[in-house]
């Protein structure tokens, strides 16, 4: 199985901040990667996938990189929304894993 | 708009047994492959199952294997998730979500293993 090895597992951070939070993956899965953010009590939401493609209707100042086995999510500019927990997704082979989230706090 | 419904949750003992539906609706079901994830209270998500388009086809996380079975209905919109020899550890909400990786979700179903 690929293990999916997420960091921070939480993270501080000041509205206007940028912050950047990393998965990496124990083989190489190309650029089979997503990018969710969930919030307490809701579905997750897709922000990115393949890697560093933006979900339609996310806004800019999210962005992922990466292939092969390391990727980041950066999020540019902090906003009040976007306080929330964080998963990667890696769906290459099964079974599909995710990173054990990062959880995004204010400070 | 794509939708997506589960239900089927609820409160089983130890050993029992559930089954889990999805309704799907604005899209067209039978073209996308399906998944169920959980997520345990407090906890975070875990992949489960899959299957393909037309069904001939599914993968399971080993926790689940041999206890879970998932299935689709094409004709009526429906993606299934039977729940057998249940434990504990299986209590979480379980989501059903379109397509890898998963780009709409349900809002999920809670399942709570106790006696």
């Amino acid at each position: 199985d690929i293990q999916m090895t997420q960091s921070p597992s939480s993270l501080s951070a000041s509205v206007g901040d940028r912050v950047t939070i990393t998965c990496r993956a124990s083989q190489g899965i190309r650029n089979d990667l997503g990018w969710y953010q969930q919030k307490p009590g809701k579905a997750p939401k897709r922000l990115i996938y393949a890697a560093s493609s933006l979900q339609s209707g996310v806004p800019s100042r999210f962005s992922g990189s990466g292939s092969g086995t390391e990727f980041t999510l950066t999020i540019s500019s902090l906003q009040p929304e976007d306080f929330a927990t964080y998963y990667c997704l890696q769906h290459n082979s099964y079974p599909h894993t995710f990173g054990q989230g990062t959880k995004l706090e204010i400070k | 708009e794509v939708q997506l419904v589960e239900s089927g949750g609820g409160l089983v003992q130890p050993g029992g047994s559930l089954r889990l539906s999805c309704a799907a609706s604005g899209f067209t079901f039978s073209s996308y492959w399906m998944h169920w994830v959980r997520q345990a209270p407090g906890k975070g998500l875990v992949w489960v199952s899959r299957i393909n388009s037309d069904g001939s086809s599914t993968s399971y996380a080993d926790s689940v294997k041999g206890r879970f079975t998932i299935s689709r209905d094409n004709a009526k919109n429906t993606l299934y998730l039977q729940l057998s020899s249940l434990r504990a550890e299986d209590t979480a909400v379980y989501y059903c979500a379109r397509g890898s990786p998963s780009d709409y979700w349900g809002q999920g179903t809670l399942v709570t293993v106790s006696s």
